[in-house]
């Protein structure tokens, strides 16, 4: 059965470092997708990355990047330079199957803050 | 941008009553899924569905139905309401079914209910 791990329950980060958030899945499927979501406390949640498992290279949009370890199964977001709006509730999900049936599992989430 | 937008942001119910918790997307999507979020649990789906009045049980669809007759909206109704489904409940929908692996999923801001 796929499964997402996140370990990290609540992480801080100091403005303008970066920061890494773990996530490690568990699937015997060799098509799969990986996804990254936000969200703040408003309670919308935010697409920000995604990695297929075939990507040679890792996923970078902006200050998002992922460090994709396929041989390890973990699937880190890097944050750069940490802003106060990205204070948040973060999500590492997967998705596959031989079937691609559209689901998505999700992991149980990072809070992530970021102070001044 | 894709629009999901769900009924209301805050609802308070009593057991034994019958909710529904509605939502729409404005992008003529085929998938359209139901998750509750609850702390320390994650997202977990509830239900699904491909088409116009098809749908599929997700990993906890005791205690809910759903409808969709129309492509753009999907429903969930809590036939009688119970105290341990107060909760978050989040509608997300994606492009198309098997369309590729690497379609996000779309989310409404959440719905959260309360049921006394």
């Amino acid at each position: 059965a796929q499964k997402i791990t996140q370990t990290q329950p609540g992480m801080f980060v100091q403005e303008k470092e970066a920061v890494t958030l773990d996530c490690t899945y568990d699937t015997s499927d060799p098509s799969y997708g990986l996804f990254w979501y936000k969200q703040p406390s408003s309670g919308e949640m935010i697409f920000l990355i995604y990695q297929g498992s075939y990507d040679q290279q890792n996923a970078t949009e902006g200050r998002y990047s992922l460090n994709f370890q396929k041989a390890r199964k973990s699937a880190n977001l890097v944050i750069s330079a940490s802003q106060l709006g990205d204070s948040a509730m973060y999500f590492c999900a997967m998705r596959g199957g031989p079937y691609n049936t559209d689901k998505l599992i999700f992991g149980t989430g990072t809070r992530l803050q970021v102070f001044p | 941008d894709v629009k999901v937008t769900q009924s209301s942001r805050y609802l308070v119910k009593r057991t034994g009553e019958k909710v529904f918790l509605e939502c729409v997307q404005d992008m003529d999507h085929e998938n359209m899924f139901w998750y509750r979020q609850d702390p320390g649990l994650g997202l977990r789906l509830i239900y699904f569905s491909y088409d116009v009045k098809m749908k599929e049980k997700g990993d906890i669809p005791e205690g809910y139905s759903v409808s969709r007759e129309k492509k753009e909206r999907f429903s969930l109704i809590l036939e009688s309401a119970s105290t341990n489904q107060t909760s978050m409940y989040l509608c997300a929908s994606s492009l198309s079914r098997g369309g590729g692996i690497n379609q996000p999923q779309h989310f409404g801001d959440g719905t959260r209910l309360s049921i006394l």
